[in-house]
């Protein structure tokens, strides 16, 4: 399709559980890019991946973050043990390929942790 | 790396006034410029982009600028509208690099 697909729109998680994020990329578009915002606007770069190799993961906190993207599947983003400052939006983004263009945003994910 | 500075944080304007972003990059090897605009409750949709091989690019009302020996892009939006209500976000981008960074956005009101 011609739209970045994310799901679900909202997650509520007790701190301490598993979060898992998805995204369906624009078909025909090889990177793929998630962001997290917070409160304040401000956009963080997590990681990108080009096709199903990791690209680029210099924003990810790989203490507890990680992400996948498999042949045939929505890409994942999956946060274990949540904590109350993972509280955020995470915007998927996915482009045709690398210099190609801006992004194509999804819809994002409102994750908030209690 | 990349760090791109935006201004200011808050704008607020007349219906029919026009309207002005202004962001800085810091890596020299940027050369491409896209700017976002992202409505209350959704992704940031692209509005405009500009390459580093031209100085302005213009779409209707709005228009983009760039400066490459100041470091310096900016946003135009003329004869403002309420619908232009929203935040807005520059980027930049490396040459040979797929990773955009972002401005702290603009949260840009049109009064009726």
């Amino acid at each position: 399709g011609e739209e970045v697909a994310q799901t679900p729109k909202h997650l509520v998680r007790g701190e301490g559980q598993k979060a898992k994020l998805y995204c369906a990329p624009i078909k025909g578009h090889s990177y793929v890019f998630w962001y997290q915002q917070v409160l304040k606007n401000e956009f963080k770069f997590l990681i990108s991946f080009q096709n199903e190799n990791v690209f680029d993961e210099t924003g990810m906190p790989k203490e507890r973050f990680s992400a996948k993207c498999l042949p045939n599947s929505p890409c994942s983003l999956e946060i274990q043990a949540t904590k109350l400052e993972d509280s955020a939006v995470y915007f998927c983004a996915s482009s045709p390929g690398q210099g190609a263009g801006g992004y194509t945003f999804g819809s994002g994910t409102r994750l908030t942790v209690v | 790396g990349e760090n791109v500075e935006q201004h200011p944080s808050t704008l607020s304007v007349q219906e029919g006034d026009s309207a002005v972003i202004k962001c800085t990059y810091s890596d020299s090897a940027s050369n491409y410029f896209p700017w976002y605009k992202q409505e209350l409750g959704k992704g940031p949709q692209l509005i405009i982009d500009i390459r580093s091989n031209v100085g302005e690019k213009k779409d209707q009302r709005i228009a983009v600028t760039l400066n490459k020996t100041a470091k310096h892009f900016s946003l135009h939006i003329t004869e403002t509208q309420p619908e232009d209500s929203a935040v807005y976000f520059c980027a930049a981008r490396a040459a040979g690099y797929s990773t955009l960074t972002f401005g702290k956005g603009t949260m840009l009101l049109v009064s009726p």
